[in-house]
């Protein structure tokens, strides 16, 4: 258990709608990472935020958005599904900035129908 | 795009070292060699990072060559729960972990 939690396990929705998933750090950690896993592009880095702020965003989509909260919480929000978005979706904590190791969360299986 | 070159898939015997090697032959000074794990479809796991010794903790060992252009992750009594995809990373001090294909790391009884 890496103590980041995610929130829900399994998404299924339909082409066309929104849906949010949310992330949990570890106690104490400051930074939120977003992460795609889909089976054919593999394990994507979309977005990291550090104490509430965005710090560096990978290959995000546009339909797509990130927040993070004043208690540290994150939720990815994700709008005008594609039937290819469907993925895993992790997100990972780390202490601070820099070469700090990141901790995994079990991840939202998305499936858009 | 990753920076680094591994194997595919790789066999061991179960109670037998796991060496996983990776080449990362354009690394720069100011960058680290991580290894994290993915077993089945969970989350990926850390398991060691280093910049130029060598670094070992509870998990595994890390070998880097002196020129830093290639490494070694050592499990040392690979057991079946070592089944999992072994992703080689090099990174910046900014944080951003890019996964390559890894190396699919079958343990067998």
């Amino acid at each position: 258990d890496s103590g980041v939690t995610q929130t829900p396990k399994h998404l299924i929705t339909a082409t066309g709608q929104r849906v949010t998933l949310r992330c949990s750090p570890r106690s104490g950690d400051l930074s939120v990472y977003w992460y795609q896993q889909s089976l054919d592009q593999g394990l994507q880095f979309l977005i990291q935020y550090y104490n509430g702020e965005e710090r560096a965003k990978g290959n995000i989509l546009e339909r797509f958005s990130a927040q993070q909260f004043p208690d540290l919480h994150s939720e990815l929000n994700l709008s005008s599904l594609e039937l290819g978005d469907s993925a895993l979706y992790f997100c990972a904590s780390s202490l601070g900035q820099g070469t700090y190791e990141q901790y995994f969360g079990p991840g939202t299986r998305l499936t858009v129908t | 795009d990753a920076k680094t070159t591994q194997p595919p898939s790789m066999d061991c015997a179960e109670g037998r070292a796991a060496n996983l090697p990776c080449n990362h032959s354009t690394i720069s000074g100011n960058e680290y060699v991580y290894w994290y794990r993915q077993i089945h479809s969970q989350g990926p796991q850390y398991i060691i990072h280093g910049l130029k010794n060598n670094e070992t903790n509870e998990m595994a060992s890390l070998i880097i060559t002196e020129d830093r252009k290639s490494s070694t992750l050592i499990l040392p009594h690979a057991t079946l729960r070592d089944t999992a995809v072994y992703y080689c990373i090099v990174r910046e001090y900014g944080n951003k972990l890019v996964f390559g294909a890894g190396t699919i790391l079958r343990v067998k009884s």
